[in-house]
This record gives C-alpha cells, sequence and structure tokens, in this order.
C-alpha cells in the first residue's frame, strides 16, 4: 500500500519562476492538503481540496494555487517566486476531511 | 488567528530518562488534537485527541488532552534514541483547518 507520494524532492528555481509541485494521495484518501515548512518551524497550512475544490485557504498570497484531479492526486503551483518561497512543502492526505493526516517526505524547494 | 505554541523548543536528555513536552492552544471552536513525530522530513501520525481527560497510550508513549486548560502533553518514558525528532502539536477548528505549532525538538543521547 503506498503512502503520500511527492515529486519532485527537491527542487532549484531562480527568483520570478514559476513551479509546480506534485502529490499523489494514500490509497484510499480523498482529501489533501498541503503545507509550507520553514526551516527550524512547524508546518504552515496553504489550503486542502475536496471533492476537486479549494475547501480550506490559509494565509497565502493569490500566487499560490493547487489543484485536484478526478483521481484525487494535486498539484501546487507557485507563482513569481520569491526568495522567501524556499523551504519544505508537504502534501498530507486524509480520508474525508477534519480526520489525521498522512504526510508525504516533501519537496524542498530552493529560490536563488 | 489560532495558535499553537508548544515548550520546551528543545530538549536534550539521556536515554532512559523520561520526558514530558507541553502544548497549548488558542483554536476557535477546537474540535481535536494532533501530535506528530518528524524525523526527516515526513510527520508521521502519533495521536488524535477529542476528549478531555482521556489518556492515549501506544507503547512508551502517551498522551492527554485538557480542554479547560486549553493544553496537551505527551509523555515519552525510558527514552530511546530513536526517539531523537521534531515532536509536532495541532489543533483542528470547526473548520477543520489544521494549525501546526513550532514543534519541540528532542535529543536523546546515549
Amino acid at each position: 500500500d503506498a503512502g503520500v507520494t511527492q515529486s519532485p524532492t527537491h527542487l532549484i528555481k531562480t527568483r520570478g519562476q514559476q513551479v509546480t509541485l506534485r502529490c499523489s494521495p494514500k490509497s484510499g484518501h480523498d482529501t489533501v492538503s498541503w503545507y509550507q515548512q520553514a526551516l527550524g518551524q512547524g508546518p504552515q497550512f496553504i489550503f486542502q481540496y475536496y471533492e476537486e475544490e479549494e475547501r480550506q485557504r490559509g494565509n497565502f498570497p493569490d500566487r499560490f494555487s493547487g489543484h485536484q484531479f478526478p483521481n484525487y492526486s494535486s498539484e501546487l503551483n507557485v507563482n513569481a517566486l520569491l526568495l522567501g518561497d524556499s523551504a519544505l512543502y508537504l502534501c498530507a492526505s486524509s480520508f474525508g476531511i477534519g480526520e489525521k493526516l498522512f504526510f508525504g517526505s516533501g519537496t524542498q524547494l530552493s529560490v536563488l | 488567528e489560532d495558535k499553537v505554541v508548544q515548550s520546551p523548543l528543545s530538549l536534550v536528555v539521556h536515554e532512559g530518562d523520561t520526558v514530558t513536552l507541553n502544548c497549548s492552544y488558542e483554536v476557535t471552536n477546537f474540535r481535536s488534537l494532533l501530535w506528530y513525530k518528524q524525523e526527516k522530513k515526513a510527520p508521521t501520525f502519533l495521536f488524535m485527541l477529542t476528549s478531555s481527560g482521556i489518556e492515549k497510550k501506544s507503547g512508551r508513549l502517551s498522551s492527554i488532552l485538557d480542554k479547560k486548560e486549553l493544553s496537551s502533553i505527551l509523555n515519552i518514558t525510558a527514552t530511546q534514541t530513536g526517539d531523537s525528532a521534531i515532536y509536532l502539536c495541532a489543533g483542528y477548528n470547526a473548520g477543520n483547518m489544521l494549525t501546526f505549532g513550532g514543534g519541540t525538538r528532542l535529543m536523546v543521547k546515549p
């Protein structure tokens, strides 16, 4: 039973570029949440997708957008990258909203 | 804005010691509190607490929620080097948004 998988594992971009991160949820899960974790801090909630719709959004600018596909996989897009966007981006899945989350190993994004 | 605060920020103990990690929360219409262990990158689930005063146990780890004090503790007895990790606490609000604390970094020395 595959857990939550994320790709790529590492990514280096320059300021102003755009990036797309991908996530496949654990088998049987239908809800995907995205978190940003800066070095030495706890994960910060970006948004959550359920039934292909954004259900909740944290305090992140519109440069951060996402999508959920019919197979429950999800993408996180970040436009106009800033140096401060450098972080570990974690995807988590659950069966339904408000349940325990299972996390992937993340995508380490470095913006130069 | 929901807020979760963990203490201490970091802790160094020796194998065999018992540790208590603290979590306090200010979460609108609080629903539940979760604990995670983060060793490298992927946080792994430990406990989900919804009822006050009921201890949850898994091996050497246990946790309890106090809704009056808006807090929770995570206890680890007979610590081992494999317990070295960052421990994260998070609270769900009624809108099902999960807010994490900054974590407690635990180092267990042999």
